[in-house]
């Protein structure tokens, strides 16, 4: 069985573009979170989405945006880059919200000059 | 204010040196206390779930315990490929789903053979 599968997995962008990042869930898993990783905070929660709805959203700036599709796939939007938005971005998908493990892609490494 | 905090940042160990990981957290209602194990450059892989004080759970060289305050992840004769560095979450109970998880910033683990 496929596991979580995240695209791009490393992405250069220059401060003040946008991103897009893709995550692929395994089959059969319908809820979706999205977690951005760095050195000094480690994993902090961004959102998470089940059955294209927004369940919860963590703190964030409005920059940070995310959707997800009839078939469970979901993207994050982050606009206006800047520095400090460097990070690894993981996607975790579960079976439903509430009562199953998450289980993590490989993450998008994101480098922003 | 929900909070995880795990000790030490980094253990260095000899194959078969037996030691534990600690995890202590403060949660409005703990839902749920999970392990995950996450190798470089990869997402963080799911060891464990624990939901009431009293609860083990066991893997292979792992054994996970939980009491109303912490959380201890022991490693018994461990392997160089055990190492890893090891992340609790906990789920919080005003709302939090298994997809919104409250992370400590991990124990890096070193096994030297």
């Amino acid at each position: 069985k496929a596991g979580v599968t995240q695209t791009p997995r490393y992405l250069i962008k220059t401060r003040g573009q946008q991103v897009t990042l893709s995550c692929s869930p395994i089959s059969g898993h319908r809820s979706v979170s999205w977690y951005q990783q760095t050195p000094g905070q480690g994993l902090q929660f961004l959102f998470e989405y089940f059955s294209e709805t927004q369940r919860n959203k963590g703190n964030f700036p409005g920059r940070f945006s995310g959707r997800q599709f009839s078939n469970s796939r979901s993207e994050m939007n982050v606009s206006t880059l800047e520095l400090g938005d460097s990070a690894l971005y993981l996607c975790a998908s579960s079976l439903e919200p509430d009562n199953s493990p998450l289980h993590f892609g490989n993450g998008t490494r994101l480098t922003v000059t | 204010e929900d909070q995880v905090t795990q000790s030490p940042e980094a253990l260095r160990l000899q194959e078969g040196e037996s030691s534990s990981l600690n995890c202590s957290y403060t949660v409005s209602g703990l839902r749920g206390l999970f392990w995950y194990r996450q190798d470089p450059g990869k997402g963080p892989e799911f060891l464990f779930t624990l939901y009431s004080a009293g609860e083990e759970k066991e893997k292979e060289r792992l054994k996970a315990t939980l009491t109303k305050k912490e959380s201890f992840l022991h490693i018994t004769a461990p392997k160089p490929e055990d190492s890893a560095t090891y992340l609790c979450a906990v789920q919080a109970g005003y709302g939090g789903s298994q997809g919104n998880l409250i992370f400590g910033k991990g124990t890096k683990l070193s096994v030297k053979p």
